[in-house]
């Protein structure tokens, strides 16, 4: 089975200052990652993923994520946050070529203090 | 312009009443899913379908009910046996996920449903 662990609910940061968002998984098999942004009362939008080749893996809005494999992560990083970036923000995870379901994670709320 | 769309985007209810949530998708995917969002809990499964006329329960399926008659519609029905109604509901779609090396899920607006 598969699990999607995202070891912070919350996490405030100031402006501009570096941020990272940790999400971890297991799984048996290969998996492909992804993470999407919410904003209240909207859907969720997809800010990078993860499916082959290189494991740093840049994104929108300057976010940018590495593959461990090794350590089975996919965290989230930003080098200089803005307020915009204040939002909820989900980590998932999809097995290879068996036409299954994504995983999500129970999300990490990112407040941008100004 | 492509997209998933959700209707009401609010919607009241009285208890004991059955409710349809409309998503509707012109991506041309296979798969559709049915989220339910809960604050602190993430996005639940309650149903998806990778193929028309076919569907599979998901970790919450207990109190809804789906149809995929057609590939570019999934409406979810909450009914009366839902103890907990009231919550986010979003619908997705995605191509034959996993087996395509573009796959990624798209997602609509959601629908926020209240009941009284």
């Amino acid at each position: 089975a598969q699990s999607v662990t995202q070891l912070d609910s919350q996490v405030p940061v100031f402006e501009e200052a570096p941020v990272e968002l940790r999400c971890n998984y297991s799984s048996s098999v290969s998996v492909y990652l992804f993470w999407y942004v919410q904003y209240p009362n909207q859907g969720l939008q997809l800010l990078l993923k993860y499916l082959s080749g290189s494991t740093l893996v840049k994104g929108i809005n300057g976010f940018e994520a590495e593959f461990n494999k090794s350590q089975t992560s996919f965290h989230l990083r930003k080098p200089s946050v803005h307020i915009s970036d204040t939002a909820e923000y989900f980590c998932a995870v999809i097995r290879v070529n068996t036409g299954n379901q994504f995983y999500f994670g129970t999300g990490t709320s990112l407040t941008v203090i100004p | 312009d492509g997209g998933i769309t959700q209707s009401p985007k609010y919607l009241f209810r009285k208890e004991g009443q059955n409710v349809t949530l409309s998503c509707e998708q012109n991506l041309n995917h296979d798969a559709m899913y049915w989220y339910r969002q809960d604050p602190g809990q993430g996005l639940r499964l309650i149903y998806y379908s990778q193929i028309v006329n076919d569907f599979q329960k998901g970790d919450i399926a207990e109190g809804y009910s789906v149809s995929r008659e057609k590939k570019e519609s999934f409406p979810l029905t909450v009914t009366s046996a839902q103890k907990n109604p009231t919550a986010f509901y979003l619908c997705a779609s995605s191509t034959r996920a996993g087996l395509a090396l573009n796959t990624e899920a798209f997602f609509g607006q959601g629908t926020r449903l209240t009941v009284v």
